[in-house]
């Protein structure tokens, strides 16, 4: 079966400093890949998706970049944090059931900011 | 702009009674709609999906509804229960082929809490 790793699940940051939220999946192969942030009292927000090794495709602008090393590993980077990235940072890989697709999520990982 | 928007931010009701959580959308695009739910400090999980081909997809206590017409979708719990407290989010997708990549924009959820 496949399952979606995400790591740290807290993190406790400085305004400036540098950050990586790292994701892996196991149990598939070429997945298409997403990372989402939930803002305080907002939805989820797609951030990158990926749909390969080296292939990143970014939603919004942003301090924050993306990287995928890997068929299975997906690494979320800022070079230095700003207190409006606070939030809960969310790994997604899809399966596509015909036409239609079906996101699966990690456990997340909440970022402060201070 | 908020293509997909969830109203409600919470919805209180017994256990036992049904829990209606609404969702409107505002791209007519959209041709596949999803619904998670979440609890504090994890992943949302998948609960339940419908394609724009139907108007209804039941699974358990679950059913979703769809109104093309009216942008609109609605998820039913029947019988609520008090595990079903979570935070509920809707999701709009365009068909996995072409350039949507799976891609899926979220409304910005409904608390549910569900009292014994």
């Amino acid at each position: 079966s496949q399952t979606i790793h995400q790591w740290p699940a807290t993190l406790v940051q400085p305004v400036g400093s540098p950050l990586s939220l790292e994701c892996t999946v196991e149990g598939t192969s070429n997945p298409n890949l997403y990372w989402y942030r939930q803002a305080a009292g907002r939805g989820l927000q797609l951030l990158f998706y990926s749909v390969g090794i080296g292939q990143i495709s970014s939603e919004v602008p942003q301090n924050l970049s993306a990287s995928r090393p890997q068929d299975r590993q997906f690494i979320l980077s800022s070079k230095k944090l700003l207190l409006s990235d606070s939030g809960f940072y969310l790994c997604a890989w899809n399966r596509f059931r015909g036409l239609f697709t079906e996101a699966f999520f990690g456990q997340g990982t909440r970022l402060t900011v201070v | 702009d908020q293509q997909v928007k969830q109203n409600s931010p919470s919805l209180s009701v017994q256990e036992g009674r049904i829990s209606i959580l609404n969702c409107d959308y505002t791209n007519s695009m959209f041709d596949y709609f999803l619904w998670y739910k979440k609890y504090p400090a994890e992943g949302p999980t998948f609960l339940i999906s419908i394609s724009s081909i139907k108007d209804k997809n039941e699974d358990g206590r679950f059913t979703v509804f769809l109104n093309k017409s009216a942008k609109h979708l609605s998820l039913h719990i029947v019988p609520s229960q008090p595990g079903d407290s979570a935070v509920y989010f809707c999701a709009a997708a365009i068909h996995a082929g072409g350039t949507s990549y799976g891609k899926l924009t979220f409304g910005q959820g409904t608390i549910l809490t569900v009292h014994p």
